[in-house]
């Protein structure tokens, strides 16, 4: 059965904080994104990655940086919280080929204060 | 023209009742259909994908495509409470996408009363 989990399923940070959002697969899916989701926006794409060390940016990568050390950890960072970040975070995998279905995660509820 | 359009809903219906969930899309590159059914507070989770025009069938769910008119629907029929979700219409193949991306609709939320 195919997994994503991500580290934590809520979080609240101050203004100003860096804070790290991680993401593992255990489906070897070379694919990975980082999506957040807020009502009435859908999901916006923030950046994925088609490979280790490879990241392409999103539709809004703004004010977020993301690391592929590893085939099955991907993480999201925030350099520097903003309020506006507050939403909800999505992490999915994906192979390279075929309909390129995307497996989720259960998301981050981050609240930024 | 936005590239995916879909109603957000709330969709209510009493138990039991059929329900149709439609998204209709410009790109006509797109190649893969897919339903992702989002319960609150949860991440999404694949229903089923389609390729081809016509209907594909798993249990109570139905997808069905009509690419001449740029058109996909889900349809769940004997519908329960715990059909109660945001349903997500995806779409993705498109040459032009690179690297296996995504389109996806914003979602119409449905709610199932007992």
């Amino acid at each position: 059965d195919v997994k994503v989990t991500q580290s934590s399923r809520y979080l609240v940070k101050r203004t100003g904080e860096k804070v790290f959002l991680e993401c593992v697969q255990d489906m070897d899916h070379e694919n990975m994104f980082w999506y957040r989701q807020d009502p009435g926006l859908g999901l916006r794409l923030i950046y994925f990655s088609y490979d280790v060390k490879m990241k392409e940016k999103g539709d809004i990568p703004e004010g977020y940086s993301v690391s592929r050390e590893k085939k099955e950890r991907f993480s999201l960072i925030l350099e520097s919280a903003s309020t506006n970040q507050t939403s909800m975070y999505l992490c999915a995998s994906s192979r390279p080929r075929g309909a390129g279905e995307q497996y989720f995660g259960p998301g981050t509820r981050l609240t930024v204060t | 023209q936005k590239e995916v359009e879909q109603d957000p809903g709330p969709l209510s219906v009493p138990e039991g009742a059929i329900v149709s969930l439609n998204c209709t899309y410009s790109n006509s590159a797109f190649q893969y259909f897919m339903w992702y059914r989002q319960y609150s507070r949860k991440g999404p989770e694949l229903l089923m994908y389609t390729y081809s025009s016509g209907n594909k069938e798993d249990g109570r769910f139905t997808a069905q495509v009509d690419k001449s008119s740029k058109y996909i629907s889900l349809f769940i029929r004997d519908s329960q409470p715990s059909d109660s979700a945001t349903y997500l219409c995806a779409f993705g193949g498109a040459l032009n996408s690179g690297y296996s991306t995504l389109t996806f609709g914003k979602g119409t939320m449905l709610l199932v009363s007992p």
